[in-house]
């Protein structure tokens, strides 16, 4: 079991930029979740899905979208990188209570 | 409001020491509680949760309601309990809010 794969590890994006950050996992969760964390800061829950075809907002939704199509997938979309999203990106995944992390994803807007 | 309180940014203890990680909560139904802590190049995992009532590590944490508190104990720090420490309480839909975190180094 890969447990829950993040891509890209690190990321440079231009101001104004589009990319999607995606995220896997191979446990058969239908609970995933994105998380920002900033610098000395505890993570914050960005979206989150209870499953395929239902996602919902957390705290900081703005600036970013999802999707579930498939239990396993869950990409997480920037449509106009600003420099306030320069974070680390954790996606995590489910089935109850205990929640499982992938490795995140370094993000950085210039 | 729902928050978590790690006022420790760093704690540096010397091995053989007890070690207590503070977290206090703000919230207003019944909570649910956990430590997550993440290892140098591992990746962020849950350490314990208070509903189990379990010792993982040598670590326990007991929830305070009075006290609004659910610190994290070992009585004898080890050098590879060095981390970052993450509380964490649970709401609606199995979402965490965090505390900020805390780096704990055990000096040898």
């Amino acid at each position: 079991n890969a447990g829950v794969t993040q891509t890209p590890k690190f990321r440079i994006l231009k101001i104004g930029q589009s990319m999607t950050l995606q995220c896997t996992q191979d446990m058969n969760h239908n609970y995933m979740y994105w998380y920002r964390q900033d610098p000395g800061m505890g993570l914050k829950l960005i979206y989150y899905s209870v499953g395929a075809g239902i996602t919902d907002k957390g705290e900081v939704p703005n600036g970013y979208n999802v999707s579930r199509s498939t239990t396993e997938d869950f990409p997480l979309r920037l449509e106009l990188a600003a420099p306030s999203q320069t974070s680390v990106y954790f996606c995590a995944s489910s089935y109850v209570t205990e929640q499982y992390f992938g490795p995140g994803t370094r993000l950085t807007v210039t | 409001a729902q928050r978590v309180t790690q006022p420790e940014k760093l704690l540096s203890v010397f091995k053989g020491a007890p070690v207590e990680l503070k977290c206090n909560y703000s919230y207003s139904g019944s909570p649910e509680l956990f430590w997550y802590v993440q290892y140098s190049r591992q990746r962020l995992q849950l350490l314990l949760r208070h509903i189990s009532r379990e010792s993982i590590k040598g670590f326990t944490a007991d929830l305070n309601k009075g006290e609004t508190s659910f610190h994290l104990k070992k009585p004898f720090a080890q050098e590879e309990d060095s981390a970052m420490y993450y509380c964490a309480l649970q709401r609606g839909n199995y979402q965490l809010i965090w505390g900020a975190g805390t780096k704990l180094i055990i000096k040898p």
